[in-house]
């Protein structure tokens, strides 16, 4: 596609609801990552996938959070029974190789709310 | 300490003057530097990248890295009100694909 899609854009759960998070990359890009930023926060890393592989899910806070992509492009963020401190925005951004210079490019993010 | 630190702000700076933003990180293995600006509600949209101690332009913008004092800054020239932003600071360390952010400097114009 022509850029980072991701789904829904806004979701709002109530505390202990399952939601799913969705990630289309841009096309023929092998890295994804995932990433979560607070109002007035940076982005924190969650997740990265190269292909299918998962090799780091070493900022997922909890194991609440599960992430996979299981055909190497589109990928899913899953939050299990989701608490008031998941509220946040969720960005995922691909990039062609994933090497350590390599520009990201960010999809518009799911803002979700934890009523 | 944060591992990488900004200004938050806000940072008011005239239209058509220059605005300088500031970020310092503290892991010395640290070998790539970007620059992301980020309108409120939007993604992340990468500005400038550098990698080398110096200066980097293009266009208004110019990038500038000094390792020794683990400093990296960003100067916007004739700035416009378009550029009202957040400005985000952002750094690989060293052979990892990890970006560690700063939480942004936001940044007025004003006209």
């Amino acid at each position: 596609g022509a850029g980072v899609s991701q789904s829904p854009r806004y979701k709002v759960a109530k505390r202990g609801q399952d939601v799913a998070l969705r990630c289309d990359p841009i096309s023929g890009h092998v890295s994804l990552f995932w990433y979560q930023q607070a109002l007035g926060q940076g982005p924190e890393f969650l997740t990265y996938f190269q292909n299918e592989a998962q090799l780091d899910k070493s900022g997922l806070p909890s194991d609440r959070f599960f992430a996979e992509r299981p055909e190497g492009s589109v990928s899913t963020l899953k939050i299990q029974r989701t608490q008031q401190e998941d509220s946040a925005v969720y960005l995922c951004a691909s990039s062609f190789t994933g090497a350590t210079n390599e520009k990201l490019f960010f999809g518009s993010g799911t803002q979700l709310s934890v009523l | 300490q944060k591992e990488v630190e900004q200004n938050s702000g806000p940072l008011s700076v005239p239209e058509g003057a220059i605005a300088s933003l500031n970020c310092t990180y503290s892991d010395r293995g640290s070998q790539s530097f970007f620059w992301y600006r980020q309108y409120s509600g939007k993604s992340p949209e990468l500005i400038m990248s550098i990698y080398s101690n110096g200066d980097k332009e293009d266009g208004r913008f110019t990038a500038q890295l000094n390792k020794a004092s683990q400093y990296v800054s960003l100067l916007i020239r004739d700035s416009q009100p378009s550029d009202s932003a957040t400005y985000l600071c952002a750094v690989n360390r060293h052979s990892n694909y990890q970006l560690i952010w700063g939480a942004g400097t936001k940044l007025i114009i004003k006209p």
